[in-house]
């Protein structure tokens, strides 16, 4: 049961350029929606969220954008760097009810930004 | 900057023995949470954890798995009696309450033969 997904496993972009990764959802409960980077054995690094009242929200060189009607986020990084390289997961909740406990999570899009 | 730390980092037991993962999250932390992500799949919740007790849990976190904070700073999750498929890397996190961003521990990789 794929309520979050993730449909591209992996994007290559040139530094300096804008990298768009996407992330669609089933579940209309959701509320809450975030993005989290992964380096190789690191565990998940909190990046940057949004609640399903804004429809933009912007920090630093990322924005998150959420289209409702479509059950669709988005994460841009611009410019892309060399250190922006990981696998990004997208993850969403219904925070309104049970508050961040329970992630359900993307399975992730590996990002290489070529030098 | 703080951290959530898991050990050991890499873990290998045989079929139906009893695993420990341990975890210290961070300090002024409230909630904690295990979460796994076998190989190639996507990461997902087991449980979390708060006032000394399971607040939510998934339909994997079943009889063989329980949880325990023993003292003031570790968190901990055991699992009974391993069987193939909970070959997979647990990662633990903590938040200061339920609505702030999660934490990642580096994650402990289970391999169970």
């Amino acid at each position: 049961d794929q309520q979050v997904k993730q449909n591209s496993p992996s994007l290559s972009v040139q530094e300096g350029r804008i990298s768009i990764l996407n992330c669609d959802y089933t579940n209309s409960m959701f509320d809450y929606f975030l993005w989290y980077k992964k380096y190789p054995a690191e565990g998940p690094t909190f990046l940057i969220s949004i609640s399903s009242i804004k429809d933009k929200n912007e920090d630093g060189r990322f924005t998150v954008f959420l289209n409702k009607s479509a059950k669709h986020l988005s994460l841009h990084i611009v410019p892309s760097q060399p250190g922006d390289s990981a696998v990004y997961f997208c993850a969403a909740t219904t925070i309104s009810n049970f508050g961040n406990e329970k992630l359900t999570f993307g399975t992730g899009t590996r990002l290489t930004i070529i030098p | 900057e703080p951290e959530v730390t898991q050990t050991p980092s890499h873990q290998v037991t045989q079929m139906g023995q009893e695993v420990i993962l341990r975890c210290v999250p961070i300090s002024n932390h409230l909630y904690f949470y295990w979460y796994r992500q076998i190989l190639g799949q996507k990461v997902e919740f087991l449980v979390s954890f708060y006032n000394n007790e399971i607040s939510e849990k998934s339909e994997i976190f079943d009889d063989q798995f329980s949880v325990e904070r023993p003292d003031g700073s570790n968190f901990t999750l055991k699992i009974r009696s391993t069987k193939l498929e909970d070959s997979a890397m647990y990662f633990c996190a903590s938040n200061l309450d339920r609505r702030s961003p999660l934490h990642f521990g580096n994650g402990t990789r289970l391999t169970v033969t």
